[in-house]
């Protein structure tokens, strides 16, 4: 009930493609689903988040799909280059006091 | 500028010994959290306090204590009973707690090692 569930575990993508990251959740009551960014040996920041209210979200290169009958949502990382190299975490918040993260997924962005 | 503060960023501990890991935050932010790190396992939470003086048990919470004394700090012991500490420790804040549809902000972790 309250997994969110991340795939790839990890990716490679070559300069200036498309990086898409899945995640998939469970609980119905969630409707918060943030996007953090986390490079080697710091703290994951938050990059993107998106309400259930509305199907994408885009912030510069980066964009939220939200599909709410799937229960699943998406990061899109659009002209990817070697500096979005990172760890990605999705997670899913609200009707619960605990943001509940999924397993992370590494991306590797070659030139 | 604001944000979280975590102590040492590398800490080496003895067999059968207790050590604490710092995180003060000047966001003013009610609610703290501690996470484990480690490999392919994404983060699991510890403990959490949403308010001063309260706290509550994470997933994972075997083998740690917290406190909460002051709104800024939320100190994490890693006690002798904690059979693999080795982990990347990652502290956290979020601006009201019992609302997990918030923002969560994150200091730069301390890597705890065991000699």
């Amino acid at each position: 009930q309250q997994q969110v569930k991340q795939s790839p575990q990890s990716l490679i993508v070559q300069k200036g493609g498309i990086s898409i990251i899945n995640c998939a959740y469970e609980n119905t009551a969630f409707d918060y689903f943030p996007w953090y960014q986390q490079f080697p040996g710091k703290g994951p920041a938050l990059l993107i988040a998106i309400r259930p209210d509305v199907s994408e979200k885009k912030e510069g290169r980066f964009t939220i799909s939200f599909n709410k009958s799937a229960k699943q949502f998406s990061l899109h990382i659009m002209d990817s280059q070697p500096g979005d190299s990172a760890t990605y975490f999705c997670a899913g918040g609200g009707g619960t006091d605990k943001l509940i993260f999924g397993t992370g997924t590494r991306l590797q962005v070659f030139p | 500028d604001g944000g979280i503060t975590q102590s040492p960023k590398y800490l080496f501990r003895k067999e059968g010994q207790n050590v604490t890991l710092s995180c003060e935050q000047n966001l003013n932010h009610d609610a703290m959290y501690w996470y484990r790190q480690d490999p392919g396992q994404g983060l699991r939470l510890i403990y959490y306090s949403q308010i001063v003086n309260d706290f509550q048990k994470g997933d994972i919470a075997e083998g740690y204590s917290v406190s909460r004394e002051k709104k800024e700090s939320f100190p994490l012991t890693v006690t002798s009973a904690q059979k693999n500490p080795t982990a990347f420790y990652l502290c956290a804040s979020s601006y009201t707690g019992g609302y997990s549809n918030q923002p969560q902000h994150f200091g730069d972790g301390t890597r705890l090692s065991i000699l």
